[in-house]
């Protein structure tokens, strides 16, 4: 019940496309739903994030869905660019306690 | 303002041996928390804290302990250093807002650690 389930494990998708990375998660008490980025040799930092009582949240190029009923959310990256390139965590939170997904490891082709 | 600041960025240990991973935050965050990252694995919660003088164990403590006598540092002790302790582990820092706030966690850049 405390798990995030994030697919695909590895994404490799041409310049100017839109990746979609997907994350499921079963307790119905977390309440904030954010996304970090990861870069080779760095922290994760936080990217973007949702509360479920909204379906939808732009900031720049990166958009996150929310489907409450289905348990489930997702990043899109439009236009995409190089520099995307990098791994993505998608976690659920309640109160101090936060889960993470497994990570997707982002390939953005020049 | 550094952030979050974890010493050293590498090190390798060998079997038995132990160390202490620091971590230092200079944002006045209640809250700490050690992280382990293996490949593919994501990140796994080994302790976190929600304030000075106050520690709980994460998803995957064992073999691990940490102490928190002030807010700005947290660090994490390897007492018997095993090869399954190999890892990136990275120290995080954040702070309970309340209410319809929720805690942005903030990294820092990690320490490769290597048990031979």
């Amino acid at each position: 019940q405390q798990q995030v389930k994030q697919s695909p494990q590895s994404l490799i998708v041409q310049k100017g496309g839109i990746p979609i990375i997907n994350c499921a998660y079963e307790n119905t008490a977390f309440d904030y739903f954010p996304w970090y980025q990861q870069f080779p040799g760095k922290g994760p930092a936080l990217l973007i994030a949702i509360r479920p009582d909204v379906s939808e949240k732009k900031e720049g190029r990166f958009t996150i869905s929310f489907n409450k009923s289905a348990k489930q959310f997702s990043l899109h990256i439009m236009d995409s660019q190089p520099g995307d390139s990098a791994t993505y965590f998608c976690a659920a939170q309640e109160d101090d306690k936060i889960i993470f997904g497994k990570g997707t490891r982002l390939h953005i082709l020049p | 303002n550094a952030g979050v600041t974890q010493t050293p960025k590498f090190r390798i240990l060998k079997i038995g041996q132990s160390m202490t991973l620091q971590c230092t935050q200079d944002m006045n965050h209640n809250y700490m928390y050690w992280y382990r990252q293996d490949p593919g694995m994501g990140l796994k919660l080994i302790y976190y804290s929600v304030g000075a003088g106050i520690t709980d164990k994460g998803e995957v403590p064992n073999g691990y302990n940490v102490s928190r006598s002030t807010t700005e540092d947290f660090p994490l002790r390897l007492e018997l250093a095993a090869p399954s302790q190999t890892s990136v582990y990275f120290c995080a820092s954040s702070y309970d807002f309340g209410g319809l706030a929720k805690n942005i966690q903030y990294f820092g850049a990690g320490t490769r650690l290597s048990v031979l």
